[in-house]
């Protein structure tokens, strides 16, 4: 079956511009995270949603960073006013039943966003 | 702050060579660590999850072992083939139970 699919792929963009990264998880999953892994550093936590609602964005770095996932299925991260430091590979995760990092992740192949 | 150790950085070995990394995490408050392989252009792909101390798990030629008394994991490679060049990387869970907290990762290359 199809995995866990984000798009674009690779994403270019001035600073201070808006971008939106979008996900989509595996039919059926309820559990979806953001990650984000700058150079040279593993995958940081951003955000975890059980279902419609963010049951955690602790991980998000500042209120530059928002995240959506409205029917429970496809999220989109957006970020605005880019700064070069958010410059990174997005990646997301599903789950197929709640309990947050207790149960395997399926990732996505990430956003490779650069911001100029 | 829960921090997760991956050593060494990187390794380079040569094929039919057998190798193993070491992931270490705080030993307090365990609940579970992944294990996850990361291609280039590729998706991290699950290896394993284990909870138990004293757990081993094996996956063809990749198995992994888990002390959460000491808090380390060894991550085995037997006898290493150029397609297990990858990076390695392994994951604790956060406080709050609600997510992955990952170490830096382990980048192997086989050459042949």
């Amino acid at each position: 079956g199809a995995g866990v699919s984000q798009t674009p792929s690779n994403k270019v963009t001035e600073k201070g511009k808006y971008v939106e990264l979008r996900c989509d998880p595996i039919s059926g999953h309820t559990a979806l995270y953001w990650y984000r892994q700058s150079l040279g550093q593993g995958p940081e936590f951003l955000i975890y949603f059980q279902g419609t609602g963010a049951a955690d964005d602790s991980g998000l770095p500042n209120d530059r960073f928002f995240a959506v996932r409205p029917e429970g299925s496809v999220s989109t991260l957006k970020i605005q006013r880019t700064e070069r430091g958010d410059s990174a590979v997005y990646l997301c995760a599903s789950s197929l039943t709640p309990g947050g990092g207790y149960n395997e992740q399926f990732f996505g192949p990430g956003t490779r966003l650069t911001v100029l | 702050i829960l921090n997760v150790e991956q050593s060494p950085q990187s390794l380079h070995v040569q094929e039919g060579d057998s190798t193993n990394f070491t992931c270490s995490f705080p030993s307090s408050n365990f609940y579970a660590l992944h294990w996850y392989r990361w291609e280039t252009a590729k998706s991290p792909e699950a290896l394993f999850v284990m909870t138990l101390n004293g757990d081993e798990k094996k996956k063809g030629r990749i198995s992994a072992t888990l002390n959460t008394k000491e808090g380390y994991s060894y991550l085995y490679i037997k006898g290493s083939q150029p397609e297990d060049s990858a990076t390695y990387l392994c994951a604790s869970i956060n406080q709050a139970g609600t997510a992955l907290i990952f170490g830096k990762g382990t980048t192997l290359s086989v050459s042949s």
